[in-house]
């Protein structure tokens, strides 16, 4: 079983829609998450933080649940610029550092 | 806002070649990291530094060797290049060793090996 799992999508929404990812990971002794947004042939770059009590940014919600080991980022009213891959991470103290493989999403007009 | 700066976005590069790619922050960050990017594998750690001429190997270490002399840069160094070392590499840095805080990547470098 891979640490952290995300599903690959791609995921194709029209524009305006409500979308959401989920991540799984397997360290319980996990102690901070990430979401970060790829685009094509470009460098990761930081969406948010997750923090235990959820956490909102404008149209983007993340949440982590510790009890069944997943996180998830909700993008409401989405917008063709949210066309990306999107990178769970997650580090468990120290240096260890897993990133997702990335969920793909295509926002169509 | 943080700045990673790698040296180059693209090199081309051939089999048996040394090969350098260098890594420069200006926060003042601590830890430095070194990452490659395949279709289908996403990021792997290659090695990381968390301090000036400290440096610990990741999940990918074989093949390559990495310097740390100066705080702010962090260089990755392909002893003799080959063709499976083809790949997207990334620079990150993070202010913190206890994980509470991201890592900032650099643009990347797309290497080819010929």
């Amino acid at each position: 079983r891979k640490e952290v799992e995300q599903d690959p999508g791609p995921f194709n929404v029209p524009e305006g829609a409500t979308v959401a990812f989920n991540c799984t990971y397997s360290n319980s002794a996990s102690q901070s998450f990430f979401w970060y947004r790829q685009d094509c042939r470009k460098e990761p770059k930081l969406l948010m933080s997750v923090y235990s009590s959820g956490n909102e940014d404008g149209r983007f919600t993340a949440q982590l649940n510790r009890a069944s080991q997943y996180i998830s980022l909700l993008i409401r009213d989405s917008k063709l610029s949210d066309s990306a891959t999107y990178l769970c991470v997650v580090r468990s103290g120290g240096f260890k550092t897993i990133f997702g493989a990335g969920t793909r999403l295509f926002v169509k007009a | 806002d943080v700045k990673v700066t790698q040296s180059s976005r693209y090199l081309v590069k051939r089999t048996g070649e040394k090969v350098f790619l260098e890594c420069v922050q200006d926060m003042d960050h601590e830890n430095m990291f070194w990452y490659r990017q395949d279709p289908g594998l996403g990021l792997r750690l290659i090695y990381f530094s968390y301090d000036v001429k400290m440096k610990e190997k990741g999940d990918i270490p074989e093949g390559y060797s990495v310097s740390r002399e100066k705080k702010e840069r962090f260089s990755l160094i392909l002893e003799s290049a080959s063709t499976n070392q083809t790949s997207m590499y990334l620079c990150a840095s993070s202010l913190d060793s206890q994980g509470g805080q991201p890592q900032h990547f650099g643009d990347g470098t797309r290497l080819s090996i010929l």
